[in-house]
């Protein structure tokens, strides 16, 4: 059984460059989460998906910040027109969506680094 | 709001002696869960323990235990017989009924063990 994976885990991008990371969470995990984090702070949530119906999004998302889930399986977060403060750790979670607790387990991360 | 305090922002400890690292919490739901999770310098956050607001006893998995205290709302983590591995960030999470998908982590703390 893997773990949810990452990729890429490093990306480093010029400022006003898009950039896709994608996230494959545990195999039959119904739901799908973004955090992002900050240099010496917790992550913070940025949206979540039930199967493939996006259930909330963060203030934290702006018009910039896209995510999906086309086929209830893989995700993708894309970031339009990068900006230096878009600089953190990008972490995908995943969780069965039933019981409780519902853990969530999380990837390796992307490490995003704007020039 | 839900908040997360960790007041330690760093610990040290020395090999095989117990550790506990703080966690309060703020909350006006009656129902939500808190989690401990290890981030070791490689990024990826590993999950350790929950514990169920409704829960009578404390949880414990393995050399963890959670030390909660619900009147106080604290949920401190304890860590017997420290190893080197066990050095790195915890932090500490709350997931609310009106909250639900959506983890609250504090700002963590660095644990660095001593041999």
């Amino acid at each position: 059984d893997t773990g949810v994976s990452q990729n890429p885990r490093h990306k480093i991008t010029k400022r006003g460059q898009n950039v896709t990371f994608r996230c494959d969470p545990i195999s039959e995990h119904n739901r799908l989460y973004w955090y992002r984090q900050t240099l010496g702070q917790g992550p913070e949530f940025l949206t979540y998906f039930q199967n493939e119906a996006q259930l909330e999004k963060s203030r934290l998302l702006s018009d910039r910040f896209s995510a999906e889930r086309p086929k209830g399986s893989f995700s993708t977060l894309e970031i339009q027109r990068t900006e230096q403060g878009d600089s953190a750790m990008y972490l995908c979670a995943s969780s069965l969506g039933l019981g409780s607790p519902d853990t969530q387990y999380f990837g390796p991360g992307t490490r995003l680094t704007v020039l | 709001a839900q908040k997360i305090t960790q007041t330690q922002p760093g610990m040290f400890v020395q090999e095989k002696e117990a550790v506990t690292l703080d966690c309060t919490y703020d909350t006006s739901d009656q129902s939500y869960g808190l989690f401990w999770y290890k981030q070791p310098s490689s990024g990826e956050m590993i999950f350790l323990i929950y514990q169920g607001s409704y829960d009578e006893q404390n949880a414990t998995e393995g050399r963890y235990s959670l030390n909660f205290q619900k009147a106080r709302k604290s949920a401190n983590l304890v860590i017997s017989a420290s190893q080197l591995g066990d050095s790195a960030m915890y932090f500490c999470a709350m997931m609310g009924s009106s909250n639900t998908g959506k983890l609250i982590f504090g700002q963590g703390t660095t644990l660095q063990v001593k041999p």
